[in-house]
């Protein structure tokens, strides 16, 4: 198994253009998430979803959209990038998140640059 | 929403000392504790995981204790070594939303 892989590992934009980044499991995981993480944040929830067809808003949404297609790809899209959009995207998945906890796997990450 | 905070964002301790990191948590409802290490420019990394029907866990070297009346967490790792030197979050969960705090990161000294 891959695990979690996401693509690419580093881009640089230019302010108000848009992108998409990639996210793929080969768990077979219900639930995937995308998070940013910006020094002395933490890790903050952007969207997630539990399944194919389900998404819903974390903790910071806005200027992002993602959709669930498949069971295997959760794709993250800046519709106008924004330099507060510079950060570290983090995809993440896990078995299923209705039951009391599961360990959630975390990409490689992507590393944006928005200019 | 959960509001999770994480004391303190830096700690230095001596290789063989013990090291105790501490979070509290907002939402009454949270359910599942993890924390995570995470190596510089690598993914976080599931360390160990507390559920709230459970007081304390341990694994090794590392242990985890959750006060749920409280509401704070610990993470506790003994006879450091120079290998556990990373950034440690925790993060509060109740089913599908997960709210982390902001890390601390941990030195340890040979």
């Amino acid at each position: 198994n891959a695990g979690v892989t996401q693509t690419p590992k580093f881009q640089v934009l230019k302010t108000g253009q848009s992108m998409t980044l990639q996210c793929a499991q080969d768990m077979n995981h219900e639930y995937m998430s995308w998070y940013r993480q910006d020094p002395g944040m933490g890790l903050r929830l952007i969207h997630y979803s539990v399944g194919a067809g389900i998404t819903d808003q974390g903790e910071v949404p806005n200027g992002y959209n993602v959709s669930r297609s498949t069971t295997e790809d959760f794709p993250l899209r800046l519709l106008s990038a924004a330099p507060s959009q510079t950060s570290v995207y983090f995809c993440a998945s896990s078995y299923s998140r209705r039951v009391m906890g599961e360990t959630q796997y975390f990409g490689p990450g992507t590393r944006l640059l928005v200019l | 929403g959960e509001n999770v905070e994480q004391h303190p964002s830096t700690l230095s301790v001596q290789e063989g000392d013990s090291a105790v990191i501490k979070c509290t948590y907002s939402d009454s409802a949270s359910n599942y504790f993890p924390w995570y290490k995470q190596e510089l420019g690598k993914r976080p990394q599931l360390i160990i995981d507390i559920r709230s029907n459970v007081g304390e866990k341990k694994d090794q070297r590392i242990a985890v204790t959750l006060n749920k009346t409280a509401k704070h967490f610990s993470l506790h790792i003994t006879e450091t070594q120079p290998e556990d030197s990373a950034v440690y979050f925790c993060a509060a969960s109740r089913g599908d939303d997960m709210r982390f705090g902001a890390g601390t990161r941990l030195t340890v000294k040979p």
